[in-house]
């Protein structure tokens, strides 16, 4: 069955870098792009950027440009996003998710982690 | 970007009544070359992560109660909730998958009345 399992939570201070990792099972990993998600306390749902496990390609949402780094280990079918200069207002749980459909990068998506809490204080 | 706008912003339903939530995007998400729209629509609870319902707009996810339903194409679109039951509380979203970035609608609470 499918599984998607984050890493545990962190805490980090302002201008620190944080890195989260998604372990998928349970499929084929190269061919589902995975997304990464992320909700502030009390905000909505926030998209953050794509990849693309078959070759690393990514598209990231242009506020989080030069900022966010995502990758991915297809020896242990894993994906991270490293978000770097954390501040305050990047405190929240980050999700990482499968896209829907095989080899499409955008569809909805399907199986979610369960979780990341990333905390930035002083 | 599209900008994705649901309403109400919270909404409260006696059980076994009907539920609707309303989300309306800037442009639209039909993407002419297959007749499918990128819309989807996701149920979140405190604690867990956000779970498909609706997929291209109208299509049920697998395990997903038929009480819930997608309707709509274009720019305007529903969510109905047939019957509301006890579980379904929670916070909907409706979510853009057309154009980057994608995405979502500033969710809707529903409660039981």
């Amino acid at each position: 069955q499918v599984q998607v399992v984050q890493s545990g939570a962190e805490v980090e201070k302002p201008g620190a870098s944080v890195k989260v990792s998604c372990r998928a099972s349970g499929y084929t990993f190269i061919s589902y792009y995975i997304h990464w998600v992320r909700q502030a306390p009390g905000q909505g749902l926030e998209w953050m950027g794509t990849i693309n496990p078959n070759g690393g390609s990514t598209t990231y949402a242009q506020r989080f440009q030069g900022r966010v780094t995502m990758t991915r280990d297809t020896s242990t079918t894993t994906v991270y996003m490293e978000l770097s200069s954390l501040r305050s207002e990047d405190t929240a749980v980050y999700y990482c998710a499968r896209v829907l459909e095989a080899n499409s990068a955008y569809r909805g998506f399907d199986y979610w982690g369960q979780g990341t809490l990333v905390t930035v204080s002083p | 970007d599209i900008v994705m706008t649901q309403s109400p912003d919270s909404l409260a339903v006696s059980l076994g009544e009907r539920a609707t939530i309303n989300c309306k995007s800037s442009q639209s998400v039909l993407y002419s070359s297959n007749n499918k729209n990128y819309l989807g629509w996701y149920q979140k609870k405190p604690g867990q992560p956000p779970k498909l319902l609706i997929y291209w707009a109208s299509t049920r996810e697998s395990g997903v109660p038929d009480r819930f339903s997608g309707s709509g194409s274009g720019t305007d679109f529903t969510l109905t909730i047939s019957s509301l039951q006890a579980e379904d509380v929670a916070v909907y979203y409706c979510q853009q998958y057309y154009s980057t970035p994608i995405t979502f609608g500033q969710g809707t609470r529903l409660e039981i009345k």
